[in-house]
């Protein structure tokens, strides 16, 4: 079983929908939690990290369920620029190091 | 303030070659983390290093792989012999110390294996 989980895609929506991804992981001792946006051939960049309380950033909301281990990102009124891969990454114990998922594709349409 | 510095962007090397990777931190982060690509797939952590020490290498393959974050100068991910199979984007990221570990990542390397 992979240590963190997301359905791979593609995600085709239009302009303006409404879009959710989700995400589980595995390991229970995971202690913060992210989601990160990769555009082709780029480097993965901070999205934003993901708490209990749940949190939103203008557009973006993502919610975290630790008895469940579920991690979800909400996008309101997609934007042609909001077109990217999407990944869910965890990370914990003493080195922090960061868990990947596989990514979700997200393509809006005009 | 430069972000991550990675190099070179790309390269090309021929199979049984050696590669090399450089990756220099942001200014003020001590701590160095690389990370593999393969195409279609997701990130994978490799080794994680503090200057002049390796803290934790176990995401790195056994053989042909190594790296060091010397005292001064950038870390480097060197890998020996290369293989078709070790054509990837390879990530560097950095953190400082405290409570936030936010990453930074670099643009990456994108090695392929000929």
């Amino acid at each position: 079983r992979k240590e963190v989980e997301q359905d791979p895609g593609p995600f085709n929506v239009p302009e303006g929908a409404t879009v959710a991804f989700n995400c589980t992981y595995s390991n229970s001792a995971s202690q913060s939690f992210f989601w990160y946006r990769q555009d082709c051939r780029k480097e993965p960049k901070l999205l934003m990290s993901v708490y209990s309380s749940g949190n939103e950033d203008g557009r973006f909301t993502a919610q975290l369920n630790r008895a469940s281990q579920y991690i979800s990102l909400l996008i309101r009124d997609s934007k042609l620029s909001d077109s990217a891969t999407y990944l869910c990454v965890v990370s914990g114990g003493a080195t922090n190091k960061l868990i990947f998922g596989t990514g979700t594709l997200l393509a809006v349409q005009p | 303030n430069a972000g991550v510095m990675q190099n070179p962007r790309h390269l090309v090397r021929r199979r049984g070659q050696e590669a090399r990777l450089r990756c220099s931190p942001m200014k003020g982060h001590s701590h160095v983390y690389w990370y593999r690509q393969l195409p279609e797939e997701g990130l994978k952590f490799m080794v994680y290093l503090q200057k002049e020490n390796i803290i934790d290498e176990s995401g790195m393959p056994k053989e042909r792989f190594s790296a060091e974050f010397p005292k001064e100068g950038p870390s480097i991910l060197r890998i020996q012999q290369v293989v078709r199979g070790d054509s990837a984007a390879y990530f560097c990221a950095s953190s400082g110390t405290g409570a936030d570990y936010g990453y930074t990542f670099g643009s990456g390397t994108r090695l392929t294996v000929v």
